[in-house]
């Protein structure tokens, strides 16, 4: 699975829009990015992912660069709540491999929102 | 629809002895993973299985194991339990073994091994 680069801490205040990047120069043509975060000792939540184009649902939006290189996870209106460990992973598209299935952590960005 | 449980919940045992941890998943689901996590190495994969087989394992030593039952749910096991053992491991589940299919995390099975 290609490595994922993440800032270590990030904050925002409530209310506005938190912007988490990630860069994922290596990332080849089938391989998914998939976002999760960890609200301090919880299981990991899963956010959204995405495979070329730009994704959104009820929690967040992820935009990922024509290039692949890179992507962004948005969080339109960051509340309190939304204090957490954000992780950016790459997973391999295809069956098969040693890779099939398994999620790669990262150190991930935490993630601090201020009243 | 009910979430992944995960049992217990806390745990305390003794060097040497033996623990097993049980995974309930979202019905439905058919795969199951096992993480592990610590404040040293952070969250690591132990194994995969779909269809009570194992399709996938990580780095960890032969004391780790793991099975899964026809009905999707799964349980691990740690033999003579060491130290460093001490971690929250958690359970996920998704529709099928795919990287396509997203993961589901159960709150986990905190471990401390004294």
């Amino acid at each position: 699975d290609a490595k994922t680069t993440q800032p270590p801490s990030m904050d925002c205040a409530e209310g506005r829009a938190a912007n988490l990047p990630c860069n994922h120069s290596t990332i080849s043509g089938n391989e998914y990015v998939y976002w999760y975060r960890q609200i301090h000792s919880q299981g990991p939540q899963y956010i959204i992912h995405g495979l070329k184009n730009n994704e959104t649902n009820e929690m967040a939006s992820l935009i990922i660069t024509e290039d692949r290189k890179s992507s962004t996870l948005i969080l339109p209106h960051a509340t309190l709540r939304d204090t957490a460990v954000y992780y950016c992973i790459v997973r391999a598209r295809n069956a098969g491999g040693t890779s099939y299935g398994k999620l790669t952590f990262g150190q991930g960005t935490i993630l601090t929102v201020h009243p | 629809k009910a979430g992944v449980t995960q049992t217990p919940r806390y745990l305390i045992k003794t060097r040497g002895q033996q623990v097993t941890l049980s995974c309930s998943p979202i019905s439905g689901h058919r795969s199951v993973s096992w993480y592990q996590q610590t404040p040293g190495q952070g969250l690591q994969f132990l194994f995969e299985y779909f269809s009570e087989t194992q399709r996938n394992k990580g780095n960890f030593p032969g004391r780790f194991s793991g099975r899964q039952f026809s009905n999707s749910r799964s349980e691990m096991n740690v033999s003579t339990l060491e130290l460093g053992d001490s971690a929250l491991y958690l359970c996920a589940s998704s529709l099928g073994a795919s990287s396509a299919y997203e993961q589901y995390f159960g709150p986990g099975t905190r471990l401390t091994v004294t």
